[in-house]
């Protein structure tokens, strides 16, 4: 099936650096949705984007919704252990259907 | 319930049984979506429902798979004569808004199948 192209596929970061991952699409997308994945849990979402150029933040965490609507970038400020896992991006074209289409993910490790 | 609830959580089937996963939505909420994720990739949608209408089935991998909400709340996912290939997570969401251009995903802890 149609996965978003995220990248990097995987880093390795020092407690405190900042990270910036993104997300990429061949479509045009209306709504970008980002969630983080622990190993045997469900997704969880932690920052949704409705507007081109829309910048939100959560907590340490900031997302942008690309200006050309086919991409969207995850930033997190002075990692912390807790922050590994899996990050993956989800994109929505809202015509004619309101499936989510998911990236195919950025494992983040944090080395403390 | 606070959030999506499924079940089981655990699956371990021979090849050829039939297999049937539960989820159960947050309340009111009004669409149910399922997803399958193979290890080490991002989820892949296979269904949507908006009330009890299933409104979109092109992610069905083939007709051995069957999903059903009949009363508009709990969804059973029903995979007939599984195959080694079906082995993978099996992830329920639920959104609020079935017809606007918001709608947040909220996912269940999603139920790992295991063909043998």
């Amino acid at each position: 099936g149609q996965q978003l192209n995220q990248s990097p596929q995987s880093m390795f970061i020092q407690e405190g650096e900042d990270v910036s991952m993104n997300c990429t699409s061949s479509s045009i997308f209306n709504t970008w949705l980002w969630y983080k994945q622990d190993p045997g849990e469900g997704p969880v979402l932690l920052i949704a984007l409705y507007k081109a150029g829309e910048l939100t933040s959560n907590g340490r965490l900031t997302a942008q919704f690309g200006i050309t609507r086919k991409d969207s970038f995850l930033n997190i400020s002075a990692s912390i252990p807790s922050d590994v896992g899996i990050y993956f991006c989800a994109g929505r074209r809202d015509s004619g259907t309101y499936k989510y289409i998911f990236g195919t993910g950025t494992r983040l490790k944090v080395l403390a | 319930g606070a959030g999506v609830s499924q079940s089981p959580r655990y699956k371990v089937a021979k090849r050829g049984q039939d297999v049937a996963l539960r989820c159960d939505p947050i309340s009111g909420h009004v669409s149910l979506f399922w997803y399958q994720q193979a290890l080490g990739q991002g989820p892949e949608f296979l269904t949507y429902f908006q009330n009890e209408a299933q409104l979109d089935k092109s992610g069905l991998p083939s007709d051995r798979f069957f999903a059903e909400r009949p009363e508009g709340s709990v969804s059973t996912l029903k995979i007939q004569r599984t195959q080694q290939e079906d082995s993978a997570v099996y992830l329920c969401a639920s959104s609020g808004w079935g017809s606007s251009n918001t709608g947040e995903l909220f996912f269940g802890e999603g139920s790992r199948l295991t063909v043998l």
